[in-house]
């Protein structure tokens, strides 16, 4: 199985603030990768896939990047709607998901 | 425009079986790939089982083989999710998901698109 690794559990940040993610495959998966976004007492919310490619609709200060085993999810000015727990993901076999990172606004 | 709609909260005593359901809407059942997933309180995502595909099958996580069991009723669109030998450990909020396939210079990718709103299952006596 592939494990999947996420850093910082948790971070909190201000209004504006550029916020990093990173992600760990435990071995390489290309960019068969996804992220998503879920808020409290929500069902998750596909943000991006395949790695770097944004989902219709989600805003473009969301951005990923990342190939092989190390992955990225940044948001650029960060939104106080932008609170939420983040997960990635790997479909390069069965699906698995990391811990999440939860981001609180300050 | 897909929709998955899930059927509502249970509440169940150890040893019993539950039958989630998840019923489409906006496409046919047999077009899309669903899965299922489960979110304990408090906890991460873990996927369950779903629909391959590639090999035009079920499969199932390790942890679930045999007591889980996908059934897809295409007469009615709808998708159901049956556990049984229910412990307090599956006490969660459970998840239908449809699976997308992108495809991007010539590779194909897959990501859960749609989800359903979620079905709280309780496991106590």
């Amino acid at each position: 199985d592939i494990h999947m690794t996420q850093s910082p559990s948790s971070l909190s940040a201000s209004v504006g603030d550029t916020v990093t993610i990173t992600c760990r495959a435990s071995q390489s998966i290309g960019s068969h990768f996804n992220w998503y976004q879920q808020k409290p007492g929500r069902a998750p919310k596909l943000l991006i896939y395949a790695a770097s490619t944004l989902e219709t609709g989600v805003p473009s200060r969301f951005s990923g990047s990342g190939s092989g085993t190390d992955f990225t999810l940044t948001i650029s000015s960060l939104q106080p709607e932008d609170a939420a727990t983040y997960y990635c993901q790997q479909s390069y076999t069965t699906p698995g998901f990391g811990p999440g990172t939860r981001v609180d606004i300050k | 425009q897909v929709q998955l709609v899930q059927s509502g909260a249970e509440v169940k005593k150890p040893g019993a079986s539950v039958k989630v359901s998840c019923k489409v809407s906006g496409y046919s059942l047999g077009q899309l790939s669903i899965h299922w997933l489960r979110q304990p309180p408090g906890e991460g995502l873990e996927w369950m089982g779903g629909f391959d595909p590639e090999h035009d099958e079920k499969i199932y996580a390790d942890n679930f083989q045999g007591r889980v069991t996908l059934i897809d009723d295409t007469s009615t669109d709808t998708a159901y999710m049956e556990m049984s030998s229910l412990r307090s450990e599956d006490t969660a909020v459970y998840y239908c998901a449809a699976a997308r396939e992108y495809e991007l210079l010539n590779n194909y990718y897959y990501a859960m698109d749609v989800w359903g709103q979620g079905t709280t299952v309780t496991v106590y006596s």
